[in-house]
């Protein structure tokens, strides 16, 4: 089993849609989670990062990070075309150098 | 500034021989990470580096892959001795801190080695 399971998809919404990735981590000492945005033949972008339990918002983009349950969230309002991509989730242990990704999902939004 | 710069983007290489890819890290970056993605997987961890020292090397998969930053700049990631199963997207990052918590990773857009 590994440490970050994410379900690859692919999904599908249409434009304008409320979008919801989510993750699950098997590994209690993960302190710092990531979400990442990859296009298509790039590298990843960072794009949200939280230490702990709780919630971050940037813009449309919102995080969330529950450890009771192990589980982690990015969800994205007003979707657009450009945010078709493949969103990574990745964890990190503290004082710890390495991330450790999920598999990816792969999200296309339709005009 | 530029970002990360990896090279060659593309490599074609016959199973058997040896290749050695590079990268570029954003100037003044201390912290330097090699992943490995294969195709609709994730990154997978390879190595670190904090300034010229290898301070991880955990993920390699085998003897046959080293990876050295001898100038704390430039790294340059080696295979040997090529197999099919290491056809692969190689992914550069680097970070500027070291050690500390949210220095987040600058990915570069990766060489994707093809072994045949």
């Amino acid at each position: 089993q590994k440490e970050v399971e994410q379900d690859p998809g692919p999904l599908s919404v249409p434009e304008g849609a409320i979008v919801s990735l989510n993750c699950t981590y098997s590994n209690s000492a993960f302190q710092y989670f990531m979400w990442y945005r990859q296009y298509s033949r790039k590298g990843p972008e960072l794009l949200m990062y939280t230490y702990s339990s709780g919630n971050k918002e940037d813009g449309r983009f919102t995080a969330q990070v529950d450890k009771s349950s192990k589980y982690i969230s990015l969800f994205i309002r007003d979707s657009q075309p450009s945010d078709s991509a493949t969103y990574l989730c990745a964890s990190r242990i503290r004082g710890a150098q390495k991330l450790v990704f999920g598999q990816g999902t792969r999200l296309t939004i339709n005009p | 500034g530029a970002g990360v710069s990896q090279s060659p983007r593309y490599k074609v290489a016959k199973r058997g021989q040896d290749v050695a890819l590079r990268c570029d890290p954003i100037s003044g970056h201390v912290s330097l990470f090699w992943y490995q993605q294969a195709l609709g997987q994730g990154p997978e961890f390879l190595t670190y580096f904090q300034n010229e020292a290898q301070l991880d090397k955990s993920g390699l998969p085998s003897d046959r892959f080293f990876a050295e930053r001898p100038e704390g700049s430039v790294s340059t990631l080696k295979i040997q001795r090529t197999q099919q199963e290491d056809s692969a997207v190689y992914l550069c990052a680097s970070s500027l801190a070291m050690g500390t918590g949210n220095s987040p990773l600058h990915f570069g857009n990766g060489t994707r080695l093809t072994v045949t």
